[in-house]
């Protein structure tokens, strides 16, 4: 089956510019996340659907940071206006009801903000 | 809070020797799941292994076996015959389950990470 699937995987832009990353998750998965990844460190989790649902948004800096996943399937985490400590690697993963819900990550995308 | 720690930034090994990577991990839900995953230099988070906090026997996924010491709470990776390709980055992961519910729920929570780097 197709993984995880996401674009752009790269994006430079200027601070104060809105952006835009987009997901496709695996066939099948319910559950989609958005996580930010630091230069050295472990991921972190932004948001979490259920389906059409965002059920943990606790983590989303709500100021700058918007997300929607409208037909439970696609996803689009947005960031207006971008800062400098914005750039950072945005991760999408999905994962489906089996007992373990392993989640599987997208190649992500590198964001760097000038 | 569930809580990862890694305590290795960076491990050595040769070509085909078996290593074993550090995770201990801290929870209060009375049930939860512990990830391992690798990440290469290209970026993608790939799963490796799972252990259930209920599975009674280690976890194994070809050269890949968990070191589940539950009441230690450690979740070590053991990787045998290491291979040039195994050098990345590893991520020990943690996540409550559905009967936990509240925060802890669905999302992972990593470690910082050991950079294992295999020589031939």
């Amino acid at each position: 089956e197709a993984g995880v699937v996401q674009s752009p995987r790269y994006k430079i832009i200027e601070k104060k510019q809105p952006v835009a990353f987009w997901c496709n998750p695996i066939s099948g998965h319910n559950t989609l996340y958005w996580y930010r990844q630091n230069l050295g460190q472990g991921p972190e989790l932004l948001i979490r659907y259920e389906n059409e649902e965002a059920v943990d948004d606790s983590q989303l800096p709500k100021d700058r940071f918007s997300a929607e996943r409208l037909k439970g399937v696609d996803s689009t985490l947005k960031i207006q206006p971008a800062e400098l400590g914005d750039s950072a690697v945005y991760l999408c993963a999905s994962s489906r009801y089996d007992g373990t819900d392993t989640q599987y990550f997208g190649p992500g995308t590198r964001l760097t903000v000038l | 809070a569930q809580k990862i720690t890694q305590t290795q930034p960076g491990m050595f090994v040769q070509e085909k020797e078996a290593v074993t990577l550090d995770c201990t991990y801290d929870t209060s839900d009375p049930s939860y799941g512990l990830f391992w995953y690798k990440q290469p230099s290209s970026g993608e988070m790939i799963f490796l292994i799972y252990q259930g906090s209920y599975d009674q026997q280690n976890a194994t996924e070809g050269r890949y076996s968990l070191n589940f010491q539950k009441a230690r709470k450690s979740a070590n990776l053991v990787i045998s015959a290491s291979q040039l390709g195994d050098s990345a980055m590893y991520f020990c992961a943690m996540r409550g389950t559905h009967n936990a519910g509240g925060t802890s729920y669905g999302k992972l929570t990593f470690g910082q990470g050991t950079i294992l780097t295999v020589h031939p």
